[in-house]
């Protein structure tokens, strides 16, 4: 099957601080990816849909200013925590798919926690 | 809104013992229905999924049936191995999975013991 990498796979950052996490589709054109945040105990929440060359679809509930979205390309997908707070510290996952009908390919997650 | 609701573990089992993880979902609609695997240490994988009611999914050994009546989808395997050990999602999607995001129950931690 096609391949999703995350980097950083873990990441502890200062309160206040912003950290990037990078999602790439390894072997194939992700047109979509979608960016998920797993709790403890709870399930994947999707955050946001982005489209690549689009602005990012967030849910609601979910800051756009505090959690920035870019494709820029259509192996690329990042994820920008800004100004984090030790309420932001999960497990982020990230998906990618070719389009609708296409399978949706997870990434391995990155545990952010937040100090 | 849309939800999908799947036993909590650990689920602890034998080697060679039968398997049912329940799910069962609320969605508008007509959705795809998704059994995904974690891994320790990997990413999401696709199990298995049916996209209509009365399809069955399968998947190395495993099966699953989109019952609309019930709104379920139970996972099941008629003798689960060791390497069967990881968690299970299900997750639900109304576009196919393709041009949204899924939703997905909080995932069923499997132990499988030789």
């Amino acid at each position: 099957g096609a391949v999703v990498s995350q980097h950083p796979s873990r990441v502890i950052c200062k309160s206040g601080t912003s950290v990037k996490i990078e999602c790439r589709s390894l072997d194939f054109q992700a047109t979509t990816m979608f960016w998920y945040r797993q709790f403890p105990k709870k399930s994947l929440m999707l955050m946001a849909t982005s489209n690549e060359g689009s602005k990012a679809t967030y849910e609601q509930g979910v800051e756009k200013d505090k959690f920035l979205i870019n494709h820029a390309s259509l192996t690329l997908s990042t994820l920008t925590v800004t100004s984090a707070h030790p309420e932001d510290s999960s497990f982020y996952i990230c998906s990618a798919t070719g389009g609708a009908g296409y399978e949706q390919y997870f990434g391995p997650g990155t545990r952010l926690t937040v100090t | 809104g849309n939800s999908v609701t799947q036993m909590e573990g650990p689920v602890t089992l034998s080697e060679e013992a039968f398997l049912t993880i329940n799910c069962t979902y609320t969605a508008t609609g007509y959705p795809s229905l998704f059994w995904y695997v974690q891994y320790p240490g990997e990413g999401l994988q696709l199990l298995l999924k049916a996209t209509k009611a009365d399809d069955k999914g399968s998947n190395k050994g495993f099966e699953a049936t989109y019952r609309k009546e019930t709104t379920s989808f139970h996972l099941e395997k008629g003798s689960v191995q060791v390497s069967d050990s990881a968690v299970y999602f299900c997750a639900l999607s109304v576009s196919g999975g393709g041009a949204d995001g899924l939703t997905f129950g909080k995932g069923t931690h499997l132990i499988i013991q030789p």
